[in-house]
C-alpha cells in the first residue's frame, strides 16, 4: 500500500517571504510520480507541480520548486516570494498505476 | 482545450433519498475518470475510477456506485443516502498515460440531512 504523510496541518508565512511545506511518502514501486496540488477557498483542486521519480533534477514552476529526496522518500514544496493568492490548502500526492494517493493537506496562511 | 463540468455545485438531500451527480469532460477522448470524496478538513479519498466505458473500479465499499454510460460521462449514484455520505465530491480526469496529472472539476458539496 502507498502512503503520503504531511506532518504540518497548518503553516503561515509573511508576504514576500519563503515557506517550505513537507511531505514524506512510502511506496514499493521504483517508478512513480509525485504532485503538489493547491486547493484555495473556492475548493477547486489546482495542479502546482509534478515530479518524475526517475529524474534527479528538482521540478520548478515559477515561484514553486520542490526538493525531491528519493532515498529519504521526501518531497517538499518551496514557495518563494509568497503572495496573498498563495493562501490555500496544499496537498502532496503520489501515483499508483492510474490513481493518486493524497496526503491530509497543509493549510497555508499568508500574512500581509 | 479540455474542460470538465461537474454538477450540481451544491445539494441538500434528506436521508434515504437517491443521489445522482454527473461529470462530463470535453476536448479529449477515452480519458480516465475519477470520483473523490473530501470530508471536512481532510484529504481526498478515491471512491471510483474508470479507464473506459462500462469499466468501473471501486476503491472503498460503501453506499455509493458509479457508472460510465458514455466515453466522457461519469455518474456517481446512491439509492439511499446516509448521513455519512455528506461531504465534498470531486470528479477528475486524466489521459491514459501513467503519471499524468489529474484535472479536477469544481466539486459538489453534498449535505445529507
Amino acid at each position: 500500500a502507498q502512503t503520503v504523510t504531511q506532518s504540518q496541518p497548518e503553516m503561515s508565512v509573511q508576504e514576500a517571504e519563503t515557506v517550505t511545506l513537507s511531505c514524506t511518502y512510502d511506496t514499493s514501486e521504483s517508478d512513480y510520480y509525485l504532485f503538489w496540488y493547491k486547493q484555495p477557498p473556492s475548493r477547486q483542486m489546482i495542479l502546482v507541480i509534478r515530479q518524475e521519480a526517475y529524474k534527479q533534477q528538482n521540478a520548478t514552476e515559477n515561484r514553486f520548486s520542490v526538493n525531491f529526496q528519493k532515498a529519504a522518500k521526501s518531497f517538499s514544496l518551496k514557495i518563494s516570494d509568497s503572495q496573498l493568492g498563495d493562501a490555500a490548502m496544499y496537498f502532496c500526492a503520489l501515483t499508483r498505476a492510474r490513481q493518486l494517493t493524497f496526503g491530509s493537506g497543509t493549510q497555508l496562511t499568508v500574512l500581509p | 482545450s479540455q474542460t470538465i463540468h461537474q454538477w450540481p455545485a451544491t445539494l441538500v438531500q434528506p436521508v434515504g433519498s437517491p443521489l445522482s451527480l454527473e461529470c462530463t469532460v470535453e476536448g479529449t477522448s477515452n480519458p480516465n475518470l475519477y470520483w473523490y470524496r473530501q470530508a471536512a478538513g481532510r484529504g481526498l479519498q478515491l471512491l471510483f475510477y474508470s479507464v473506459g466505458i462500462g469499466q468501473i473500479s471501486s476503491e472503498v465499499p460503501q453506499n455509493l456506485s458509479a457508472s460510465r454510460p458514455q466515453d466522457r460521462q461519469f455518474i456517481l449514484s446512491s439509492k439511499k443516502l446516509l448521513l455519512s455520505d455528506s461531504g465534498f465530491y470531486l470528479c477528475a480526469w486524466s489521459v491514459g498515460t501513467v503519471g499524468s496529472p489529474l484535472h479536477f472539476g469544481n466539486g459538489t458539496r453534498l449535505t445529507v440531512t
